[in-house]
This record gives C-alpha cells, structure tokens and sequence, in this order.
C-alpha cells in the first residue's frame, strides 16, 4: 500500500471548518483513501473513504484531487469533541487487503474554543 | 449488536506468564485483525484473518499466536509475555474495507 503524509498537529477554532491534508503521492491506480479518528485512548472510529471521487456523508467531506496524488478531509463545523489523531491511510482493493491497513502517526487536531 | 468485544481491557503479567485476548464480534464479519499501540504511535498490524481457519502475519507478528475456527472469535495469545509487549491491543472486524474496532485492552508486562 502506498505511504502517506499527513502533518503531525494542526490547531482549528470551535465552528470553523477543519481542513486535513494528505500526501499519497505513489498512490496507485486500484487504491482506496481511507480516513479514520482515534479519540484519546478509544478504538479508532471510521470516517470516510474515496477512491476518484470526492464524497461526503454525515460525519466529513473527503476532497481527492485529480491525479489522486493527495486528499483533504474536511470537518465542515468542528466541535471540541472532534479533538483527536487523525489517520489517512491508503488500502488496495479487495482480497487480502481487507483488514490490513497501515496507521502512520497521523495529524492531532485540536478545536479550540 | 455489541459490535467488536474485546476482553480483558486491563491485564498485568509478569515476564514469562503466557495469557490470551479474547476478542468477539457479532456482525458476521469475515475479516478480522488484531493491532497494538505503544505511546505516541500509531497502530501496528500484529496478525490478520480473512476468514475462519485462515490466518497471516502482519507487521510485527514475534511473540504472538492467533487462531480463527469460528467466524465470531478471533483470540490473541502471548507464549512467554515479555516487557516489549506492554502496549494496548486492539481487535477490528471487517466486512469490506471499513474497520470496526474493539475498546482495546491494556496490558502491562512486568
């Protein structure tokens, strides 16, 4: 699975939009964007993924740009209780690729009032 | 659904002690992993399975056993614990690509 960047800490104001970055620039043509959050000590909790297109749902808005080479996920209206690490990760598809995905260190987002 | 379930979320061991994580899920996932976590990292993939009576090594597989005969259960064991495994595990199930993890469980290896 390709590697990814992410920056290790990032500061948002309580109400405004959180903007996450991510480097994948070897990502390859078949792989997935996933993004994940872990909360102080609690399992990581799923966010969102992508593969060209750009998606939202309830929780987060994930932006991929054309050439896949990297993302944004973007918490429209941060809240104190999004404080936490959050993990982009890159998954091939299918087959043994289930369940098997690689953390990195990940970016800590801090909301503050 | 309980979800994933993971037992004991806290447990000391002296070097040497041998015990299991027990670990349970309900959504009839096939896919199931286990990870560990030591302070200030990420998760490291310890031993993954795609299904009952299948198993593979992850990452940092030394040290560890798993073994998968139901779909349900998909328990970790330490042989011989030593200090370096004082970390928190933790299980996750999966259906496709999106992971469902357990509360975690702490050990500390004396």
């Amino acid at each position: 699975d390709a590697k990814t960047t992410q920056p290790p800490s990032m500061d948002c104001a309580e109400g405004r939009a959180a903007n996450l970055p991510c480097n994948h620039s070897t990502i390859s043509g078949n792989e997935y964007v996933y993004w994940y959050r872990q909360i102080h000590s609690q399992g990581p909790q799923y966010i969102i993924h992508g593969l060209k297109n750009n998606e939202t749902n309830e929780m987060a808005s994930l932006i991929i740009t054309e050439d896949r080479k990297s993302s944004t996920l973007i918490l429209p209206h941060a809240t104190l209780r999004d404080t936490a690490v959050y993990y982009c990760i890159v998954r091939g598809a299918g087959g043994t690729s289930y369940g098997k995905l690689t953390f990195g260190q990940g970016t800590i987002l801090t909301v503050h009032p | 659904n309980a979800g994933v379930t993971q037992t004991p979320k806290f447990q000391v061991l002296k070097t040497g002690q041998s015990m299991t994580l027990q670990c349970a899920q309900d959504m009839n996932h096939e896919y199931m992993s286990w990870y560990r976590q030591d302070p200030g990292m990420g998760l490291r993939l310890i031993h993954y399975s795609v299904g009952a009576g299948i198993t593979d090594q992850g990452e940092v597989p030394n040290g560890y056993n798993v073994s998968r005969s139901t779909t349900e259960d998909f328990p970790l064991r330490l042989l011989s614990a030593a200090p370096s495994q004082t970390s928190v595990y933790f299980c996750a199930s999966s259906y496709a690509g999106e992971l469902f993890f357990g509360e975690g469980s702490r050990l500390t290896v004396l």
